[in-house]
């Protein structure tokens, strides 16, 4: 059974152009998770996404971040005109709908963002 | 404000001794915790977790222990082995909440 998958690994963008991150749940898998880490920081929760609904994005920056997971393909996590603090790594996660009050959650291997 | 605090940047500890990792928590809501560990370029791996309804929880050389009276828990490790060398994260939620708050992370070395 194949992990949460995360595309590309590395990424370079220069400030003023979009960012586009990948993340494929682990199959089964029904909630993905985004959460972003700066250097020698823990990761902070940006988003919980279930199947084209979300749930909680109280952790998404008000302006040039979005996220989605569609039907169909991965989730995307979009970021717009970026700017050299959004260099950091992004760890996307994902869980099975059990019926359990909170689920274990699954990280991929993230998309480190470098910002020039 | 930090939520979930490992004041321990860094532990070293010799092979077959005891790691013993704490996390300090200010949320007296929160009622889920977990541990996870992460290597270098990987994402973090889910190790344990425990309930709050819980005072300890064990898994093979891995035991959390929480104590809620003083918003605080452990991970021990024992025997520590070389390959136990990694960050380990605290993390915590809230009331059936999927989102986990996470601490900066503990640093374990173990040493052949």
């Amino acid at each position: 059974n194949a992990g949460v998958m995360q595309n590309p690994r590395h990424l370079v963008r220069r400030r003023g152009q979009e960012a586009r991150l990948r993340c494929s749940p682990m199959k089964g898998h029904s909630h993905v998770y985004w959460y972003r880490q700066l250097p020698e920081e823990g990761l902070k929760f940006m988003v919980y996404l279930q199947k084209e609904n979300i749930i909680d994005e109280s952790g998404m920056p008000k302006e040039r971040f979005s996220a989605e997971f569609p039907k169909e393909g991965p989730s995307i996590l979009r970021i717009q005109q970026v700017v050299r603090g959004d260099s950091a790594a992004y760890f996307c996660a994902s869980s099975p709908l059990n019926g359990r009050a909170v689920n274990e959650q699954f990280f991929g291997p993230g998309t480190r963002l470098t910002v020039l | 404000d930090q939520q979930v605090k490992q004041n321990s940047p860094s532990l070293s500890v010799q092979e077959g001794r005891i790691s013993i990792l704490n996390c300090d928590y200010t949320n007296s809501m929160f009622d889920y915790f977990l541990w996870y560990k992460k290597y270098p370029a990987e994402g973090p791996t889910f190790l344990i977790s425990i309930s709050s309804i819980k005072d300890k929880n064990e898994d093979g050389r891995f035991t959390v222990f929480l104590n809620k009276s003083a918003k605080h828990l452990s991970l021990h490790i024992v025997p520590s082995q070389p390959g136990d060398s990694a960050v380990y994260f605290c993390a915590a939620a809230q009331g059936g909440s999927e989102k986990l708050v996470f601490g900066k992370g503990t640093k374990l070395t173990v040493n052949p």
